[in-house]
């Protein structure tokens, strides 16, 4: 099993639409989680942490599954500058290095 | 406030050449990580610093490449002899601490012919 697994895309949604992305991990250990945002041909950037009780900013909506070993990314009202690859996130064990995953693709139309 | 610093933004070489990659940090940044990002193979770490001390070179994929942090403000990866299964893009990344959020800089393209 991958250390981080992503549905790779493309979710292709109309503008408006809530679309929402999962992303599983296998090391139980790991204690920090986190959504980073990457646009084509640019560095990632973080998009928000993913704290136990869940989280949201805006129109994002973070929540963690320990028990599950998941987390979702969920996003509502889309807007076109939501077009990118989604990372999620994931320290390796404790309190060490992130491993990222390799992305999931969202493209929103007009 | 400046951002991770990379240079340069692109490198195209011949099979066999030295390239190097240089990386200036976010100040008071602690760690400070070298990642590699290809379409089949996404992030891969490659290796990061803490407080200017290798801790895990365990990434990087062979003795062809290596890095340095001579000082908390300037950190260097090293390609040689550099092979076309080498082009990527490399990006550097530091943090506060690890295991904190990262701050990426804009990435190195890198096309070794």
């Amino acid at each position: 099993r991958k250390e981080v697994e992503q549905d790779p895309g493309p979710f292709n949604v109309p503008e408006g639409a809530t679309v929402a992305f999962n992303c599983t991990y296998s090391n139980s250990a790991s204690q920090s989680f986190f959504w980073y945002r990457q646009d084509c041909r640019k560095e990632p950037k973080l998009l928000m942490s993913v704290y136990s009780s869940g989280n949201e900013d805006g129109r994002f909506t973070a929540q963690l599954n320990r028990a599950s070993q998941y987390i979702s990314l969920l996003i509502r009202d889309s807007k076109l500058s939501d077009s990118a690859t989604y990372l999620c996130v994931v320290t390796n064990s404790g309190y060490s290095t992130l491993t990222f995953g390799k992305g999931t693709m969202l493209l929103v139309s007009p | 406030d400046a951002g991770v610093i990379q240079s340069p933004r692109h490198e195209v070489t011949e099979m066999g050449q030295e390239v190097t990659l240089r990386c200036k940090p976010i100040s008071g940044h602690n760690s400070l990580f070298w990642y590699r990002q290809t379409m089949m193979r996404g992030l891969e770490l490659l290796i990061y610093f803490n407080n200017n001390v290798p801790i895990d070179d365990s990434g990087m994929p062979e003795d062809r490449f290596s890095a340095k942090m001579p000082n908390a403000s300037f950190s260097t990866l090293k390609i040689q002899p550099s092979e076309p299964r080498d082009s990527a893009v490399y990006f550097c990344a530091s943090s506060p601490q690890v295991g904190e959020k990262l701050f990426f800089g804009s990435g190195t393209q890198l096309s070794v012919l």
